[in-house]
């Protein structure tokens, strides 16, 4: 079956840094991957998606990297905020369902 | 805006008891689905729906049923309320052929006594 899986469970950044988020996935079959951040209080918001052919994809402050070969993905967030300050999810779209991974909290130095 | 509301923030019932937990989405989309979250688990699709009197199960239907006599309302019953349904539920909705983007509600903690 499928299973998304982050490395870290929490990740501490200084503001003003660019943070790593890293994941990891199992089945190479997923058409796409895909970024949610949730805020303390909120649903999950949808950040970025990448297509499986895809090495890359950039949207605002946030780059996501594909690697396929060792099947990791990463989401790069430049230059954090403090309103960067969440849980990110890393999940993989399989037969149009969502599969989450477990989530990454980040949390923001001053 | 999208607009995805939960009828309730917090909700506690008791073991046994019938639950409602209803969601209202106002852009018009197609696609909805329900979600719990718990700790160390994730969010874990439980049933989705693709159009009104449609409902497919997810992948942890066991305990829970869905009604969809609206396109913008989607409930999940819980017919019998368990302690291991204690959770964070939490509703989405997307339009007619996108799935990697969906919009949530803020998500309704049940606890059962």
């Amino acid at each position: 079956g499928e299973s998304v899986g982050l490395h870290l469970p929490t990740l501490s950044v200084q503001e003003g840094d660019n943070s790593i988020i890293n994941c990891a996935y199992s089945n190479s079959a997923s058409d796409y991957f895909i970024w949610y951040k949730q805020e303390s209080g909120k649903g999950p918001q949808f950040i970025i998606d990448i297509r499986s052919n895809m090495d890359k994809r950039q949207g605002q402050r946030v780059t996501v990297l594909l690697n396929k070969t060792v099947k990791h993905l990463s989401l790069q967030i430049a230059a954090t905020q403090p309103g960067d300050s969440a849980v990110y999810f890393c999940a993989v779209n399989r037969d149009d369902k969502i599969i989450f991974g477990k989530g990454t909290r980040l949390h923001i130095l001053p | 805006d999208v607009k995805v509301t939960q009828s309730s923030r917090y909700l506690v019932k008791r073991t046994g008891e019938k639950v409602f937990l209803e969601c209202v989405q106002d852009m018009d989309h197609e696609n909805m689905f329900w979600y719990r979250q718990d700790p160390g688990l994730g969010l874990r699709l439980i049933y989705f729906s693709y159009d009104v009197k449609m409902k497919e199960k997810g992948d942890i239907p066991e305990g829970y049923s869905v009604s969809r006599e609206k396109k913008e309302r989607f409930s999940l019953i819980l017919e019998s309320a368990s302690t291991n349904q204690t959770s964070m539920y939490l509703c989405a909705s997307s339009p007619l052929d996108i799935y990697n983007e969906q919009f949530f509600g803020p998500g309704t903690r049940l606890t059962v006594l």
